[in-house]
């Protein structure tokens, strides 16, 4: 059964680049992964997608090794407003499961 | 924004009873996933629908069941509530069906609580 992990929490400052590492075991040929950011009393916000590689776009960069056994979200330089809790989602292909990690407690200090 | 509804934002029931919940949105996206987070944990995929049938289903029994009407809105409804049921519901739309691949727009979620 596909499973995902992210650390529980992590801390950072203002101005520094921040990694969050999504361990996916079971991932098949065909199936993505997504970055979401979830504040407080709302909805998750969509962040990033891949299958592969690299993808950069104006807030983050996602990075998957050959493998595909894990994934990093890469924030640069964050700020106080990036506090929030960050989800690693992996889409099976096979049965349309969407696989949803515990999330990651990003913390951000001045 | 999302520009995605939900009603109502917060709702108490007793053990047994029946929910119903609502999602809706302005922006035509054809597809709507259905998604339960409990405190401090990740939203567990619940169902989709997909031109109002059911396209995709989570580890959830049948007593969760929903519709999609033909203007994209959707209910969520579980019937026979049980106290493990209290948790945030959160609808979320897109405009595609492929696999994941594309970008859901989030409601802000209906908060349950089953006493």
């Amino acid at each position: 059964l596909a499973k995902t992990t992210q650390p529980i929490s992590m801390d950072s400052y203002e101005g520094q680049e921040v990694n969050i590492t999504c361990s996916h075991n079971n991932i098949a040929t065909n199936d993505y992964i997504t970055w979401y950011q979830q504040f407080p009393s709302q909805g998750p916000r969509f962040i990033i997608q891949g299958y592969k590689t690299k993808v950069t776009n104006e807030v983050a960069s996602l990075f998957i090794p050959a493998d595909r056994k894990s994934s990093t979200l890469s924030l640069p330089r964050v700020s106080l407003s990036d506090t929030a809790v960050y989800y690693c989602l992996v889409a099976l292909d096979s049965n349309y499961q969407l696989i949803w990690g515990a999330g990651t407690k990003l913390i951000i200090k001045p | 924004e999302t520009g995605v509804t939900q009603s109502p934002t917060h709702l108490i029931k007793t053990r047994g009873q029946q929910v119903t919940l609502r999602c809706s949105s302005q922006s035509g996206h054809n597809t709507v996933s259905w998604y339960q987070q409990a405190l401090g944990q990740g939203p567990q995929f619940i169902f989709q629908y997909y031109r109002e049938e059911e396209n995709g289903r989570g580890n959830f029994p049948p007593r969760f069941s929903g519709l999609q009407f033909p203007n994209y809105s959707s209910e969520l409804n579980v019937n026979a509530l049980e106290l493990d049921d209290s948790a945030l519901y959160l609808c979320a739309l897109s405009s595609q069906i492929n696999r994941g691949r594309e970008t859901q727009y989030f409601g802000p979620g209906t908060r349950l609580l089953v006493l």
